[in-house]
């Protein structure tokens, strides 16, 4: 998992509680992106931050936030408003972001709504 | 729309025996393309990249090729083994914007048995 780590690795939530997922990275990666990965379907893209204090909504923003304070860590808040939060999260990073930039991968983050 | 198109969904074969995946996508304009390995539970971990002008490209026992004028790429494993099983994910980037525009495939689960 190249040096991003994500925590917790199992997370459980009551419906109607907001949730952090952790995604930290050493790599000293510019690019930093959050994906959410349901059975059978691909992984579609949440945000993601070319630079410190900068990020852009993907393609099923609504319901999660982020923030890039540190170069190092992106974390994803998943929301009240996001209405089927139960999924396999992957945080990813890569150089810069740019056209042949490889993104590296976390272990993951299974969150169950109960 | 762009998407990128997996084929099969599922394999199983046993082990020493060669296996292609398929990658078909109506991505355009094209900037790259590349393969990825899950791990059950696991992040991706990239496998190759393809450009345009690339026609094959190996990795060990995994030898990728792309088709650019018929928008195909196989993925060929050659003396699987047990280790292989997992999902196979096929990337592909668009030409222009930044990665956060990537298009993922949902996938082929490949199971190897002894």
């Amino acid at each position: 998992d190249g040096g991003i780590t994500q925590s917790p690795k199992y997370l459980f939530r009551k419906e109607g509680q907001n949730v952090t997922l952790s995604c930290e990275q050493n790599l000293n990666h510019d690019a930093m992106y959050w994906y959410r990965q349901d059975p059978g379907q691909g992984l579609r893209l949440i945000y993601y931050s070319q630079i410190v204090n900068d990020f852009q909504k993907g393609d099923i923003a609504e319901g999660y936030s982020v923030s890039r304070e540190k170069k190092e860590s992106f974390p994803l808040t998943v929301t009240s408003a996001q209405k089927n939060p139960t999924a396999f999260y992957l945080c990813a990073s890569s150089i810069d972001g740019t056209r042949t930039d490889t993104q590296y991968f976390g272990p993951g983050t299974r969150l169950t709504v109960l | 729309k762009n998407q990128v198109e997996q084929s099969p969904q599922s394999l199983i074969i046993l082990e020493g025996k060669n296996c292609t995946l398929q990658c078909n996508y109506t991505v355009s304009p094209f900037s790259n393309l590349r393969w990825y390995k899950q791990d059950t539970g696991r992040g991706p971990v990239s496998l190759t990249i393809m450009t345009f002008s690339e026609n094959t490209k190996s990795n060990g026992r995994y030898t990728a090729t792309l088709d650019a004028d018929t928008k195909q790429s196989s993925l060929h494993i050659t003396a699987s083994q047990l280790s292989d099983s997992a999902s196979y994910i096929c990337v592909v980037r668009p030409g222009g914007g930044s990665q956060g525009n990537l298009i993922f495939g949902k996938g082929t689960k490949l199971s190897v048995k002894p």
